[in-house]
């Protein structure tokens, strides 16, 4: 079973102040990692797809980086503003082709 | 071009009861998935198509829970009979063969379920 963690679960942040949150996940056998935004009552929203160790990755004030060899992801926004607050999950691929393991999700309210 | 459609979006029912849910998939797309979001989860995949036939179902309670898509296009989810912690988001989800190859997967907005 694979195992894939996000932390916190959930955070409060002021707006106009950054955040940052990790997903972890196992370094073996890994070939991609997706990053979603999940706005209540809509449609999670692909954010980043990362393949290659060190990668970094940018939209906006969001931005993500990789580490494959230690197992770990994580998400920055800068300057948050109230349109952000949202669940942001990470999603563990194996193989090409193969199903999307996500981890339990950072949940992000920021308040005016 | 429309993404996913799922409906309903919202489903209250009480425990021993039945309940459907149907998802339509971006045109053309020949995978589909179904998967079970519970409260301070992360999704869970319950079954996959592709086309019309399964290509995983080794998470569903196949007890209770069934699916279909006998047209390769349409698909429906059935809970009978239903339990309290059956309560979650049911996301439909569909891929091309292109996107396929790139893991990507294109989400409908959910039915959330309440369970009593």
């Amino acid at each position: 079973i694979l195992n894939v963690e996000q932390s916190p679960q959930s955070l409060h942040v002021q707006e106009g102040d950054s955040t940052n949150f990790t997903c972890s996940f196992p370094s073996s056998n890994f070939y991609a990692l997706h990053w979603y935004r999940w706005e209540t009552a809509k449609s999670p929203e692909a954010l980043f797809v990362m393949t290659l160790n060190g990668d970094e990755k940018k939209k906006g004030r969001i931005s993500a980086t990789l580490n494959t060899k230690e197992g770990y992801s994580y998400l920055y926004i800068k300057g948050s503003q109230p349109e952000d607050s949202a669940t942001y999950l990470c999603a563990l691929i194996k193989a090409a082709g193969n199903k999307l393991t996500f981890g339990g999700g950072t949940r992000v309210l920021v308040k005016p | 071009e429309a993404g996913v459609a799922q409906s309903p979006r919202y489903k209250i029912i009480e425990k021993r009861q039945s309940v459907a849910f149907w998802c339509n998939p971006i045109s053309g797309h020949a995978t589909l998935y179904w998967y079970q979001q519970i409260l301070g989860q992360g999704p869970k995949l319950l079954i996959q198509f592709q086309n019309n036939g399964v290509v995983d179902d080794s998470q569903l309670p196949k007890d209770r829970f069934s699916a279909e898509r006998l047209k390769g296009v349409d698909s429906t989810l059935k809970i009978q009979p239903a339990k309290l912690e059956d309560s979650a988001v049911y996301l439909c989800a569909s891929s091309s063969q292109t996107s396929l190859a790139k893991n990507i997967q294109y989400f409908g907005a959910g039915t959330r379920l309440s369970v009593l």
